[in-house]
């Protein structure tokens, strides 16, 4: 049973809009939650964190939202560009020093020119 | 820092054959995970080890599978004997103790034929 989900496979956006990736979870002790972009032939890239005492967190063109009581948290890319064009994964931990980070199984994020 | 090395990047190899893959963490980090990408479960957590030590292995599919960490700059994951269901991409990855994420390896691609 997957406890991370991340249930749109694929997701086609314009250049220039936003970007929305949304990741549920079923752990309620998941508590630290990461996002990694990954290009084709290398491996998954840190991208930005939360902890479950803040709601969003913000990187330049990236936002992560976190919705404890909905299990449910989501990316957001503004505006989005080709280069963000990637697989996107999500991943949960639980505990103050959790290291057995569970991902879910990606959603690939293309960014039409 | 040359990041996460992994080797080979590619493997081929017969049903039956044993099968070693390579991974130098990044300096200093005292965490290193080993991860299987496959199209139907995404990333899977298959072993970790801290400080050199095996924490949960709980993901290593079979007995076929097994994992080693002789030294903080060196593990290996062995498949023996190799079946075609474990063609994936092998990831491995690093971490200091902190929870900023990890750092991962380009990969190995294995097919299994």
């Amino acid at each position: 049973d997957q406890q991370v989900k991340q249930n749109s496979p694929s997701l086609s956006v314009q250049e220039g809009r936003i970007s929305i990736l949304n990741c549920d979870y079923t752990n309620s002790m998941f508590d630290y939650f990461l996002w990694y972009k990954k290009y084709p032939a290398e491996g998954p890239t840190f991208l930005i964190s939360i902890s479950s005492i803040k709601d969003k967190n913000e990187d330049g063109r990236f936002t992560v939202f976190l919705n404890k009581s909905a299990k449910h948290l989501s990316l957001h890319i503004v505006p989005s560009q080709p280069g963000d064009s990637a697989v996107y994964f999500c991943a949960a931990s639980e505990g103050d020093y959790g290291q057995n980070f569970v991902f879910g199984p990606g959603t690939r994020l293309s960014v039409l020119p | 820092d040359a990041g996460v090395i992994q080797s080979p990047r590619h493997e081929v190899t017969e049903m039956g054959q044993e099968v070693t893959l390579r991974c130098k963490p990044i300096s200093g980090h005292n965490s290193l995970f080993w991860y299987r990408q496959t199209m139907m479960r995404g990333l899977e957590l298959l072993i970790y080890f801290n400080n050199n030590v095996p924490i949960d292995d709980s993901g290593m599919p079979e007995d076929r599978f097994s994992a080693k960490m002789p030294n903080a700059s060196f593990s290996t994951l062995k498949i023996q004997p190799s079946e075609p269901r474990d063609s994936a991409v092998y990831f491995c990855a690093s971490s200091l103790t902190q929870r900023y994420g990890y750092t991962f390896g380009s990969g190995t691609r294995l097919t299994v034929v």
